[in-house]
């Protein structure tokens, strides 16, 4: 039980374009959702946390205006990089707290590449 | 700032050996300690996860210790297979907020 669903799974956009990712809870209502971006050989590092009906929280250092979150409803959140550039590429992975408070189930991730 | 610090980057063990990775946390409200597993192209796998009134927890090949006074926890890998070669991390939160991730350590385990 528990599943995040992500998608894509990978993705390959050109510069100046605009890319979505959605994390879907299917069994589960999320009300809130981590987003983690992982860069090679890094940790993955929380970008904002977003919860349903209201404006995401987002980390320092973290563009609200370029990584669009949406937390419209309890089973989706989604992420869209606007303007891409190449140095968004990375690993992004969503997360949410497991139903009754312990532990967190993850997406199976977005390999995003800007060329 | 590195709410959990985590040693070593990098081990080499033999097969058959006990991979130990450590961690330290500052936050003492953290309530919440997972180890995950994490292959290359792929998201992290939950391995186990401690809570702090519970000083060790163990599952298959894999235990955590966890120290509450010393705020420091850790993975033990026993038996170690080239299988388990990967990145490991060790996390912790406050439960319902966002995990704090260490900066990992590579595992390679020689035949």
């Amino acid at each position: 039980g528990a599943v995040v669903s992500q998608h894509p799974s990978w993705v390959i956009c050109k510069s100046g374009t605009s890319v979505k990712i959605e994390c879907r809870s299917l069994d589960f209502q999320a009300t809130t959702m981590f987003w983690y971006r992982q860069f090679p050989k890094q940790s993955l590092m929380l970008m904002a946390t977003s919860n349903e009906g209201s404006k995401a929280t987002y980390e320092q250092g973290v563009e609200k205006d370029k990584f669009l979150i949406n937390h419209a409803s309890l089973t989706l959140s989604t992420l869209t990089v606007t303007s891409a550039h190449p140095e968004d590429s990375s690993f992004y992975i969503c997360s949410a707290p497991r139903p009754g408070g312990y532990g967190y189930t993850f997406g199976s991730g977005t390999r995003l590449t800007v060329v | 700032q590195q709410q959990v610090k985590q040693s070593p980057q990098s081990l080499i063990v033999q097969k058959g050996g006990i991979s130990i990775i450590n961690c330290a946390y500052e936050n003492t409200a953290f309530d919440y300690f997972p180890w995950y597993q994490q292959f290359p192209g792929k998201g992290p796998a939950l391995l186990i996860a401690i809570r702090p009134d519970v000083s060790e927890k163990k599952e298959g090949r894999f235990t955590i210790s966890f120290n509450k006074s010393a705020k420091q926890f850790s993975l033990h890998i026993m038996d170690s297979q080239p299988g388990d070669s990967a990145t490991y991390f060790c996390a912790a939160s406050i439960s319902g907020y966002a995990l704090n991730f260490g900066k990992g350590t590579s595992l390679l385990v020689t035949p």
